[in-house]
């Protein structure tokens, strides 16, 4: 099992401009997350879905979208990003919410 | 609100030591924690979780414990070895959010 991957690793991008992160996981979990990562500041919950079809706000939602058609894949989206959405974004599942959640391995985003 | 503290920010120890990493948490209803350990560039990798009725988890030199009414939890760590060398995030479950301490960079040297 490859567990919790995300795509792409890296990316640069200007100011304005939009993209998607893609996270999918073959545990057929039910429960899968968007954070991100800022020094000094921990892990923040932007976004999360229970299960396909649906999503929720996390912690720090403005800014960002997510979509979750299949139970494999959480995509989140930046239509016009900003360098405070510069940082490290970590994708997880669980298939509970009481439950272990597991990591992917990240994407390093640098909007200049 | 919940807030969730590491104290220290930065550990360095010889190898060979055991060694407590400390967690606190201001609001006592939880359902869970979770420690993580997370190297350089990586994801973070769970080592232990512990739900609110359990007092503690072990899993080889790890061990962590529990104790909600105070607002704490410790991983103990034994015989530190130089790959043990990362940082260890707690997260306390409240509600249906993970909330992260900003976590303990630990240092083990030769």
């Amino acid at each position: 099992n490859a567990g919790v991957t995300q795509t792409p690793k890296f990316r640069v991008l200007k100011t304005g401009q939009s993209m998607t992160l893609l996270c999918a996981q073959d545990m057929n979990h039910e429960y899968m997350y968007w954070y991100r990562q800022d020094p000094g500041m921990g892990l923040r919950l932007i976004h999360y879905s229970v299960g396909e079809g649906t999503t929720a706000k996390g912690e720090v939602p403005d800014g960002y979208n997510v979509s979750r058609l299949k139970k494999q894949n959480f995509l989140l989206g930046l239509e016009s990003a900003a360098p405070s959405q510069t940082s490290v974004y970590f994708c997880a599942s669980s298939t509970a919410l009481a439950n272990e959640q597991f990591f992917g391995p990240g994407t390093r985003l640098t909007v200049l | 609100k919940q807030e969730v503290t590491q104290i220290p920010a930065a550990l360095s120890v010889p190898e060979g030591e055991n060694l407590v990493l400390n967690c606190s948490f201001t609001d006592s209803a939880i359902y869970n924690l979770q420690w993580f350990r997370q190297d350089p560039g990586k994801g973070l990798t769970s080592l232990l979780l512990i739900q609110s009725s359990q007092r503690e988890q072990t899993s080889g030199r790890l061990n962590a414990s529990l104790d909600k009414s105070s607002g704490r939890s410790t991983l103990y760590i034994a015989a530190s070895q130089p790959g043990d060398s990362a940082t260890y995030l707690c997260a306390v479950r409240s509600t249906d959010k993970l909330i992260f301490g900003t976590g303990t960079r630990l240092q083990v040297f030769p």
